[in-house]
């Protein structure tokens, strides 16, 4: 069974700055989709970001990077400039690529900007 | 493009009272479909999945059932509702042949009292 673990379960940020939201996984599949969702006040699940385990670079959307170390099963989430709208929940979740596409969700970080 | 609509939006029921929560999908066919619940301070526990009309697979043995009696609508029920029921329930869709990616409807705010 797959696990999700993110170890941070508050942070908070200046507004502009830079942050890094931590998650590690724990898998033997070779095969496998990383996701953040984010999850603001009004509860809707927001995808932030997809990773395919089988590709080696990090994917980008806009202000939002990950740094994905499969060896390490490590899959962080940096926020670049961040804005009074990133203020929510983030989680980190893991989809086996074949058979039941059953998401394994972290426990969440709940992210805090500051005016 | 794709829409995903929850009702209700928020629902308070008595304990031992039934339940039905409704989800539907717009602008796409044979999509895969979910129910996950999300209990207050946690994340997401799946609880049933379908991946075609009449076809219900179980994540965690409960109090609820689901159904799928057209395309692209999925219910979530229950005969008689249990405080542990309470929580914010969450229906999503993929793709069907793509299912990489799941993408949520608005949720459903339930408390039992």
């Amino acid at each position: 069974a797959q696990t999700v673990t993110q170890s941070q379960p508050e942070m908070s940020v200046q507004e502009a700055e830079t942050v890094t939201l931590s998650c590690t996984y724990d898998t033997s599949e070779s095969n496998y989709y990383l996701f953040w969702y984010k999850q603001p006040p009004s509860r809707q699940m927001i995808l932030v970001i997809r990773q395919e385990a089988y590709k080696q670079q990090n994917a980008t959307e806009n202000r939002f990077s990950v740094n994905f170390q499969k060896a390490a099963k490590s899959f962080s989430l940096k926020i670049s400039d961040s804005q009074l709208g990133d203020t929510a929940m983030y989680f980190c979740a893991f989809m086996k690529t074949f058979g039941n596409e059953k998401l394994t969700f972290g426990t969440g970080t709940r992210l805090t900007i500051i005016p | 493009s794709q829409t995903i609509h929850q009702w209700p939006a928020t629902l308070v029921q008595p304990v031992g009272s039934p339940l039905s929560l409704e989800c539907t999908v717009e602008g796409t066919s044979n999509p895969n479909l979910y129910w996950y619940r999300q209990a207050a301070g946690r994340g997401l526990q799946l609880l049933f999945y379908s991946v075609g009309i009449g076809q219900i697979s179980s994540e965690v043995p409960q109090n609820l059932s689901a159904s799928r009696p057209q395309d692209r609508q999925f219910i979530l029920s229950s005969k008689k509702l249990l405080l542990s029921d309470s929580g914010f329930y969450l229906c999503a869709w993929t793709p069907a042949g793509a299912p990489d990616t799941q993408y949520f409807g608005p949720g459903t705010r339930l408390t039992v009292l």
